[in-house]
């Protein structure tokens, strides 16, 4: 296994634009969470899934934000009508069990012209 | 709401000295405190999990330690070496379902030849 894989690495969208980000969590884990990093910031959370249920999300993912975790795998996540507040690494982790060590992957980074 | 806090932000070090990254969090009521190394736009590598009720947890030249009553902890590095220059950041998770964590905004450590 290779650990956690998010793709693309980079993305460079134009204001208004959708975007979606792929995540795919090492394999016998059955937590995933997503989280949002900006300069000089420690990451937030956003959201966590386990298996392939959504079951925290925080007030920082407005209704322009969905993810999703289908059959439990890899997850993606969709901003629509991208601001430039937007602009940010978007990390995304995975875990086994309570309270385990957090696993991340390298992280999309999104620029909004 | 939990608000970690890590002092100092940066720090310069010559290789071959022991230093010591300190995190402070708000609330003690933690499910377990972690410690991640993070290289410039990487993603974050995790170091060491202490469970809440541990003091402390090693790893080679490694040691944190939790202190919950007054809110602590510290990360100890033995005989730095160059390669451990990074942004170290730690991160408290809640209790009951651990699925969050708050992160301070990270230590930057640079060792020095």
């Amino acid at each position: 296994d290779t650990g956690v894989s998010q793709d693309p690495r980079h993305k460079i969208t134009k204001r208004g634009q959708n975007v979606t980000f792929r995540c795919d969590p090492i394999s016998e884990h059955n937590r995933l969470y997503w989280y949002r990093q900006t300069l000089g910031q420690g990451p937030e959370f956003l959201t966590y899934f386990q298996n392939e249920a959504q079951l925290e999300k925080s007030r920082l993912l407005s209704d322009r934000f969905s993810a999703e975790r289908p059959k439990g795998s890899f997850s993606t996540l969709e901003i629509q009508r991208t601001e430039q507040g937007d602009s940010a690494m978007y990390l995304c982790a995975s875990s086994f069990g309570t309270g385990g060590k957090l696993f991340f992957g390298s992280g999309t980074q999104l620029s909004v012209l | 709401k939990q608000e970690v806090t890590q002092i100092p932000a940066a720090l310069s070090v010559p290789e071959g000295e022991n230093l010591v990254l300190n995190c402070s969090f708000t609330d003690s009521a933690i499910y377990n405190l972690q410690w991640f190394r993070q290289d410039p736009g990487k993603g974050l590598t995790s170091l060491l999990l202490i469970q809440s009720s541990q003091r402390e947890q090693t790893s080679g030249r490694l040691n944190a330690s939790l202190d919950k009553s007054s809110g602590r902890s510290t990360l100890y590095i033995a005989a730095s070496q160059p390669g451990d220059s990074a942004t170290y950041l730690c991160a408290a998770s809640d209790t009951g379902t651990a699925s969050k964590l708050t992160f301070g905004t990270g230590t930057r450590l640079q060792v020095t030849l």
